[in-house]
């Protein structure tokens, strides 16, 4: 059974523009949630879909958003970088309801 | 805000020792509790889920919930220095309805020291 599976794993990019990251979860998994990691923060939660909607947010301005496609794929989307936006994107997945969360393997963005 | 607090680090604990990682949490209905162990540049993997009050062990690992004081542990019998890592705490905690948000902690970097 595969795993969950982001991509890129690496990005760089320049202040101002923007990026989309995608996930794809666990076969049958319905939820993905979306977290911010840097050294000082440990893991911040950014949102989580189930379903195509939107379940859960984090506090994280408007310029993160993100969606969930019919096949429970997500994007995360971030509009106008920052350097601060500098950090590893972790997507999870799960069944529903409060069962265990399984990580893809990130992807780490670097702004410039 | 609903929290999940763990002791800070780091843990230094000598080769063959018993590793203790404590966690608090602030939702008493908070249904469902996880630990993860983070390597450094690598994603959280999930090692131990607990679901109700009292003790589950799997090979070296043993976690530990109360319900009641809102506490769950995680002990590691005969530590390795490949247990060297950060473990998160995560907990389930109720967001409205049915729907719960995983929560985690910021974590406590053991080492093992050979």
């Amino acid at each position: 059974k595969a795993g969950v599976t982001q991509t890129p794993r690496y990005l760089i990019k320049t202040r101002g523009q923007q990026v989309t990251l995608s996930c794809s979860p666990i076969s049958g998994h319905r939820s993905v949630s979306w977290y911010q990691q840097t050294p000082g923060q440990g893991l911040q939660f950014l949102f989580e879909y189930f379903s195509e909607t939107q379940r859960n947010k984090g506090n994280f301005p408007g310029r993160f958003s993100g969606r969930q496609f019919s096949n429970s794929r997500s994007e995360m989307n971030v509009s106008t970088l920052e350097l601060g936006d500098s950090a590893l994107y972790l997507c999870a997945s799960r069944l529903t309801g409060p069962t265990e969360a399984f990580f893809g393997q990130g992807t780490r963005l670097t702004v410039v | 805000q609903k929290e999940v607090e763990q002791n800070s680090g780091p843990l230094s604990v000598p080769e063959g020792a018993i590793a203790s990682l404590n966690c608090t949490y602030s939702d008493r209905g908070s249904q469902s509790f996880f630990w993860y162990r983070q390597y450094s540049g690598k994603s959280p993997e999930l090692i131990m889920s607990i679901y109700s009050n009292g003790d589950k062990e799997d090979g070296r690992f043993t976690a530990q919930l109360n319900k009641a004081s809102q506490y769950v542990s995680l002990l590691i019998r005969d530590s390795q220095p490949s247990d060297s890592a950060t473990y998160l705490c995560a907990v389930n905690m109720r967001s409205g309805g049915s729907n719960y948000k995983l929560t985690f902690g910021k974590g406590t970097l053991l080492t093992v020291n050979p």
